[in-house]
């Protein structure tokens, strides 16, 4: 049974950067089906795509926060990361890794969600 | 302001039927048949329900159907249950530029 799981810091700084990773356990990262997302919800609000990558590392990123997100892979780990600079409290939320069939709108496998605080 | 209109909320009494729409544009929803439609619980990470308009995955009751049409999609349970009592939110694709974007949320109340 495929698990992912989200880790990193809890409360960040406004200014500083949000730093989350993703350890995929029960299969593997590569190969050629599926693309990792990440995805947050801010408390009591719905649900936003962030952006996704391939196990090659070719990335895809919403538009209102391409200019402040990264997401990278580490194959060898079987984890991949979220990136996020200059946060503000409007970035505070559960960060949600998951699973997206390539060619597909199905998102299958989701982590349990980290939420992240941005307070001073 | 979420990309894609879900009613707020939505009711109905077990064994009847609700359905949740979804309205788009016809550069998401209207031009695609991506689809995907999730159901969340209090404190919960999203479970898919429906995807690519009207596929049910594994393991999903097929109380639980998809379907579109023109710029809006939706969400249908039959024979309503109180476990059905959640959150639905829906997703879209929506082009190379904007990739995916979900609607607001609907809380369906089993009555």
């Amino acid at each position: 049974q495929l698990q992912l799981q989200e880790s990193g810091p809890g409360l960040v700084k406004p200014s500083e950067t949000l730093s989350l990773t993703c350890t995929v356990s029960g299969g593997s990262i590569s190969g050629s089906t599926y693309f990792w997302d990440w995805i947050r919800q801010p408390p009591g609000k719905g649900l936003e795509w962030i952006g996704h990558i391939y196990y090659s590392g070719t990335t895809f990123y919403t538009p209102s926060l391409k200019s402040r997100v990264s997401i990278s892979v580490d194959t060898s780990k079987n984890q991949f990361s979220l990136k996020l600079n200059s946060v503000t409290a409007a970035d505070t939320a559960v960060y949600y890794c998951a699973r997206h069939l390539d060619k597909s709108s199905l998102i299958d496998y989701w982590g349990q969600g980290a939420l992240v605080t941005v307070s001073s | 302001q979420s990309a894609l209109t879900q009613p707020r909320s939505v009711s109905g009494s077990p064994g009847q039927s609700v359905t949740i729409s979804c309205t788009g544009t016809s550069s998401d929803v209207g031009a695609y048949n991506y689809v995907s439609w999730y159901q969340q619980y209090p404190g919960k990470a999203p479970k898919v329900m429906v995807y690519d308009v009207s596929k049910r995955p594994s393991g999903v009751p097929d109380r639980f159907s998809g379907s579109k049409s023109g710029n809006t999609a939706s969400l249908t349970i039959s024979g309503l249950q109180a476990e059905d009592e959640a959150d639905y939110y829906c997703c879209s694709f929506a082009g190379s530029y904007t990739l995916w974007v979900f609607g607001g949320g609907t809380k369906l109340t089993v009555l």
